[in-house]
């Protein structure tokens, strides 16, 4: 089955800065989303990507399907941005997504 | 858009009894939908796939006379978690895929916090 990995597991960074989180899948995939988490268990949605590249507001997100890695930018990190972003990935959409582990990511002030 | 809910947000029970949790898919149908499970500082993990009008395909491990899913209509699939104990204490997920919107993109419940004392 698909794999997923997720680097770094945790990062800790200052408000204002920037960061690049990753992600690695073993297979083709249909279906490539990233998530946030936050505090309270709800997976918010941030992007759908199987391929290409995104931006929405402070994030963007682009996958190179051929080298099977998606990367998840933050710029100009703030205190709410805090949280764990998971990558999940699936052959397609009515196929079970497979989550990494996670990254925990921590912005202070 | 594409909602999806769950109810309850929070349960809390005896050793012992059973609990049902609802995913319902809002604005749209889903034929199929898939439950997750989430300990404290781990991933998500999948459960069981639940596909309407026919048996769940559930992942080894998990104990299907335990976890009972339906999936009666396609806007409505039920987790019932039987005999619960300590152990099945967890945060449920479910979520949905929402064919008529051409991409392959999956929607999440909010989840549902199950303490079992």
């Amino acid at each position: 089955g698909i794999q997923v990995e997720q680097s770094p597991p945790d990062l800790i960074l200052q408000e204002g800065a920037n960061s690049t989180l990753r992600c690695n899948f073993s297979d083709s995939v249909n279906n490539l989303q990233w998530f946030h988490q936050n505090p309270w268990g709800q997976l918010i949605n941030l992007f759908y990507i199987p391929s290409g590249t995104k931006q929405n507001g402070r994030l963007s997100a682009t996958t190179v399907a051929t080298e099977r890695y998606s990367l998840l930018y933050i710029s100009s990190s703030q205190t709410t941005d805090s949280g764990v972003y998971f990558c999940a990935a699936s052959l397609s959409g009515n196929t079970p997504l497979v989550f990494g582990k996670g990254t925990r990511l921590s912005v202070i002030a | 858009g594409a909602v999806v809910s769950q109810h309850p947000s929070w349960v809390i029970c005896k050793s012992g009894t059973s609990v049902k949790i609802e995913c319902r898919s809002l604005d749209f149908q889903a034929t199929t939908m898939f439950w997750y499970r989430q300990f404290p500082k781990q991933s998500l993990m999948l459960m069981a796939t639940s596909n309407e009008g026919s048996k769940a395909t559930y992942e080894q491990g998990v104990e299907k006379d335990k976890f009972l899913i339906n999936h009666a209509s396609l806007t409505l699939s039920t987790l019932t978690v039987t005999s619960a104990h300590p152990e099945d204490s967890s945060f449920y997920i479910c979520s949905a895929f929402n064919p008529g919107q051409g991409v392959e993109t999956q929607y999440f419940g909010p989840g549902t916090r199950l303490l079992v004392l």
